[in-house]
């Protein structure tokens, strides 16, 4: 069974940084592209980043681009988000996702999500 | 941008539900339905505008292309009421999702 299971989300402060983790069983993670998507509570879901199979390819939404990082250790099965210069309005769920390598089509998979909370 | 309609639907068991996603540009067949309850994560019922993904009950159909799409539920179920997001992958980054229909008793 896949599972992707989401952590490191906490509260923090304005302007503080928060390394999120996105640990993969039962599927390879080098086989895929991986996206986090958010979601504000009682909002709709938002794409915050990407990160293709290799490393070679990555994208940021314009809300986070320049604060946050993603990153990836296929040996370790894992993908990560590097959230720095935090803001309230990063407050939210975030959820790891993977898409296939060659069409970015959807496989399905989505973690359980972690809570990140921003406020002084 | 993709623009879901109704916001909300309120319908009850056994009743037909057809949702609405139109983009404001071409996104070929490259959309996707999820459904999302409170408390879980987005579940992905439609891939590629007709597919439906693995595990995900007959009850539920996509059809469209280009800027117009459907989710149709043909026959509700107590667990089918929830909210449902539609997103586009033709276009990107940024990767977009609509902004939901909530599907209610």
């Amino acid at each position: 069974e896949v599972q992707l299971v989401e952590s490191g989300g906490v509260l923090v402060q304005p302007g503080g940084s928060l390394r999120l983790s996105c640990a993969a069983s039962g599927v390879s993670l080098s086989d895929y592209g991986m996206h986090w998507v958010r979601q504000a509570p009682g909002k709709g879901l938002e794409w915050v980043s990407y990160i293709s199979a290799r490393s070679d390819v990555i994208y940021y939404a314009d809300s986070v681009k320049g604060r946050f990082t993603i990153t990836r250790d296929n040996a370790k099965n894992s993908l990560h988000l590097q959230m720095n210069s935090l803001r309230v309005e990063d407050t939210a769920i975030y959820y790891c996702t993977s898409v296939d390598v060659l069409m970015h089509k959807p496989t399905g998979h989505w973690g359980q999500g972690t809570l990140v909370t921003v406020s002084s | 941008v993709l623009t879901q309609s109704p916001a909300t639907l309120s319908l009850s068991p056994g009743e037909r539900a057809t949702l609405s996603c139109r983009a404001s540009q071409s996104v070929s067949i490259f959309l996707a339905w999820y459904q999302q309850k409170p408390g879980q994560a987005p579940r992905l019922l439609i891939y590629d505008a007709s597919n439906r993904a693995a595990g995900v009950p007959a009850r539920f159909s996509g059809s469209g292309s280009g800027t117009d799409f459907t989710l149709t539920i043909s026959s509700l179920e107590p667990e089918d009421f929830a909210v449902y997001y539609c997103q586009q992958r033709q276009h990107w980054p940024p990767l977009t999702f609509g902004g939901g229909t909530r599907v209610e008793i």
